[in-house]
C-alpha cells in the first residue's frame, strides 16, 4: 500500500526555521515526484512545487519560489518542506501527496507561528 | 501565474445531478491542462477523485465523472448522495507541467 506520513504538528516563533518531513512507503520513493500544499486556516489548496526525488529537479510556484525550499533524501523515503526564517503567515497546515494523478496524500503537518 | 476559477458554492438535493466547472484565465481548459479534481471534507486531507480530465482513481465512486465542458473542466455528480457534502478543488497544469495551480474550491452542499 502506497503511504505518505508526514512529521508532527510545529508551533514556531516567527523569525525561527524548520523543516517539515514526509516519508513515502509502498513504493520506489526516487521514482515519483513529490508535491507540496499549503492551507491556510479556513481557506482553499495552494499548489506549492514539487520534487522529483530521484534526481532532485525542482519546481515552485512562483508565488512560493525563495520563500520556502523543497529537498529529499531517497536512501530514507522522505521528503522534506523548510524554512529559513518564519512568518505569521505561514501558519498552516502542509500537505505532501504523491504527484501521480495525486494518487496519495499525507495527513498533513499543521505549522503555527506566533509570537 | 494563471488563475483558476470554480463556483464559490453551488447546492443539489439528494439524487440529483451537479454540475462543478472549472476555469482559466489564460484561455479553454483543455486535456494538456490535465485537470485533476479533488473531494476534501473537514480536517481531513483532500482526496482525488479525477486525473487526467476524464480518469476515475479506483476509489472514486462512478456517480463521479469528469470531462471538458464549453472551455472548461466539469466535475459531474449524478445522483448526489449527503456524504457528498464537501469542498471540491480543481487542479490545473501550466508550462508543460512545469507549474500547476489550484482553483478556490467549491462548497457543494446536498
Amino acid at each position: 500500500e502506497v503511504q505518505l506520513v508526514q512529521s508532527g504538528p510545529e508551533v514556531k516563533k516567527p523569525g525561527e526555521s524548520l523543516k517539515i518531513s514526509c516519508k513515502g512507503s509502498g513504493y520506489n520513493f526516487g521514482n515519483y515526484w513529490i508535491a507540496w500544499v499549503r492551507q491556510m486556516p479556513g481557506k482553499g489548496l495552494e499548489w506549492i512545487g514539487v520534487m522529483y526525488p530521484g534526481d532532485s529537479q525542482i519546481r515552485y510556484s512562483p508565488s512560493f519560489q525563495g520563500q520556502v525550499t523543497l529537498s529529499a533524501d531517497k536512501s530514507i523515503s522522505t521528503a522534506y518542506l523548510q524554512w529559513s526564517s518564519l512568518k505569521a503567515s505561514d501558519s498552516a497546515i502542509y500537505f505532501c501527496a504523491r504527484h501521480n494523478c495525486y494518487d496519495a496524500w499525507g495527513q498533513g503537518t499543521r505549522v503555527t507561528v506566533s509570537s | 501565474q494563471a488563475v483558476v476559477t470554480q463556483e464559490p458554492s453551488l447546492t443539489v438535493s439528494p439524487g440529483g445531478t451537479v454540475t462543478l466547472t472549472c476555469g482559466s484565465s489564460t484561455g479553454a481548459v483543455t486535456n494538456g491542462h490535465y485537470p485533476h479534481w479533488f473531494q476534501q471534507k473537514p480536517g481531513q486531507a483532500p482526496r482525488t477523485l479525477i486525473c487526467d480530465t476524464t480518469n476515475r482513481l479506483s476509489w472514486t465512486p462512478a456517480r463521479f465523472s469528469g470531462s471538458l465542458l464549453g472551455g472548461k473542466a466539469a466535475l459531474t455528480l449524478s445522483g448526489a448522495q449527503p456524504e457528498d457534502e464537501a469542498d471540491y478543488y480543481c487542479l490545473l497544469s501550466y508550462n508543460d507541467g512545469r507549474a500547476w495551480v489550484f482553483g478556490g474550491g467549491t462548497k457543494l452542499t446536498v
